[in-house]
């Protein structure tokens, strides 16, 4: 199973909005709605910020917003702040066999 | 609070064996599944396998399958992963995460155990 495609890089001003794309199949993202993203800095562990294609765990920004059209999910960060520069990954149930597979990242730069 | 603490950093030689764990607090173990996740330097994250510790459950990727052993202790709340034999490329960062579902989300996780295979 190959990895779900993201940019490797995207960037944006203070204040901009980015949005990261997560590419896969029907076999995974076009499939299921169990699409989630991951906030990573370096040297520290993943952080859930979206779950269920486009839901919020508590205590993350409104800032974050997830959604899905077809094989390609999208991650969305409205209002840019210096914070959010980090690798951001985004995962997939990919069914009974491999049952999940991740992104292979992408590092967002906060210019 | 829910914590998922895994054990500390390994150095190891090709060919050793090797267990690493990972302990859940704040939560029922038994409920939730357990996944495991590696990262090798400057890379990103992989799937491995998840475990569900109520009944053992056990799934792997099928790039892991033969490679790892994951199993679960629910007496004492602990999930393992390990190698009969590594070699230079398990060199990285292990990640365990849990899930309250074998297709949902990896909610909490833990801080990471690095490993490293070197002669």
């Amino acid at each position: 199973q190959s990895a779900l495609t993201q940019p490797r890089s995207v960037s944006g001003s203070p204040g901009q909005s980015v949005t990261i794309s997560c590419t896969g199949s029907n076999t995974d993202v076009g499939g299921y709605s169990y699409v989630s993203w991951y906030q990573q800095y370096p040297g520290k562990a993943p952080k859930l910020m979206i779950y269920d294609v486009s839901k919020r765990p508590l205590g993350v920004p409104d800032r974050f917003s997830g959604s899905k059209s077809g094989n390609t999910a999208s991650l969305t960060i409205s209002g840019l702040q210096a914070e959010d520069e980090a690798d951001y990954y985004c995962c997939s149930y990919a069914g009974t066999y491999t049952f999940r597979v991740f992104g292979g990242g992408t590092r967002l730069t906060v210019l | 609070e829910v914590q998922l603490v895994q054990s500390g950093a390994e150095v190891k030689k090709p060919g050793e064996s090797l267990k690493i764990s990972c302990k859940g607090s704040g939560y029922s173990f038994t409920s939730y599944w357990i996944g495991w996740v590696r990262q090798m330097p400057g890379k990103g994250l992989e799937w491995m396998g998840i475990i569900y510790p109520g009944d053992s459950d056990t799934r792997y990727s099928p790039s892991f399958q033969g490679q790892v052993t994951i199993s679960a202790d629910r007496s004492i709340n602990t999930a393992y992963l390990q190698w009969s034999s590594l070699k230079a490329s398990d060199t990285a960062i292990y990640y365990c995460a849990r899930a309250p579902s074998l297709a949902g989300t990896l909610d909490q996780w833990g801080q990471g155990t690095l490993v490293t295979v070197s002669s």
